[in-house]
């Protein structure tokens, strides 16, 4: 089994829809991480926690949240997707500072 | 702001060349990664390096950071069909936060 489970995979979804993209770790990591992959841009952060309690904002936070249930679960809502949102999103963990980065399969959304 | 410049975005080689990918930003880092993402998958760490003029081999694969931890290089000797991906780094930015910066990436074809 995967350590860090994204679901779902792919998702299609109307402008203007509310949708959530789930991930869930079994590395027993504190830190967890939301990232969009965009051709050529890169990876940018748009949320990460350090544990349950605290939330921070990425580089590119607006028109998403997130919720952080439990050390394990850390889940990224889009309250009203637009077409621009449409990407490759990753959830990653890390154990501290230093600690290189765990990431899970990806979620391909697309926003029509 | 850091920013991390990845080139070449694209490379396309034969089997059995070599190649060099670079990574350059005007800030320094604690630490560089770098990463390797294949078609459906999320990045897997090839290395981290820390210390300035650094060099670590991994196989056919050298990484080099910069003496003055601003710069980071990739390069693969000899290349096989099995090395095709895209190829991230990422900087540990300043501060204790554990964000990472990451470049554009470098997508690497290498054709039998």
């Amino acid at each position: 089994d995967a350590d860090v489970t994204q679901t779902p995979r792919n998702r299609i979804t109307k402008t203007g829809k509310r949708i959530m993209l789930e991930c869930s770790q079994t590395k027993g990591h504190d830190r967890m991480y939301w990232y969009r992959q965009d051709p050529g841009l890169g990876l940018r952060l748009i949320y990460y926690s350090f544990d349950v309690k605290d939330i921070n904002k990425g580089e590119i936070s607006d028109g998403y949240s997130v919720s952080r249930q439990a050390q394990a679960k850390f889940s990224l809502s889009l309250e009203s997707a637009i077409p621009n949102q449409t990407a490759l999103y990753f959830c990653a963990t890390s154990g501290d500072s230093h600690s290189p980065l765990h990431f899970g399969n990806g979620t391909r959304l697309t926003v029509t | 702001t850091q920013l991390l410049e990845q080139s070449p975005q694209f490379l396309s080689i034969q089997e059995g060349e070599n190649l060099t990918v670079y990574c350059n930003s005007s800030s320094v880092f604690s630490s560089l990664q770098w990463y390797r993402q294949e078609p459906g998958e999320g990045p897997v760490l090839l290395v981290t390096v820390v210390t300035g003029g650094e060099v670590k081999k991994l196989k056919r694969l050298t990484f080099q950071f910069g003496d003055a931890r601003k710069d980071s290089s990739l390069h693969i000797t000899a290349a096989q069909t099995g090395d095709t991906g895209l190829y991230l780094c990422a900087g540990q930015g300043s501060g204790n936060t554990g964000k990472l910066i990451f470049g554009q990436g470098t997508t690497l074809q290498v054709k039998p």
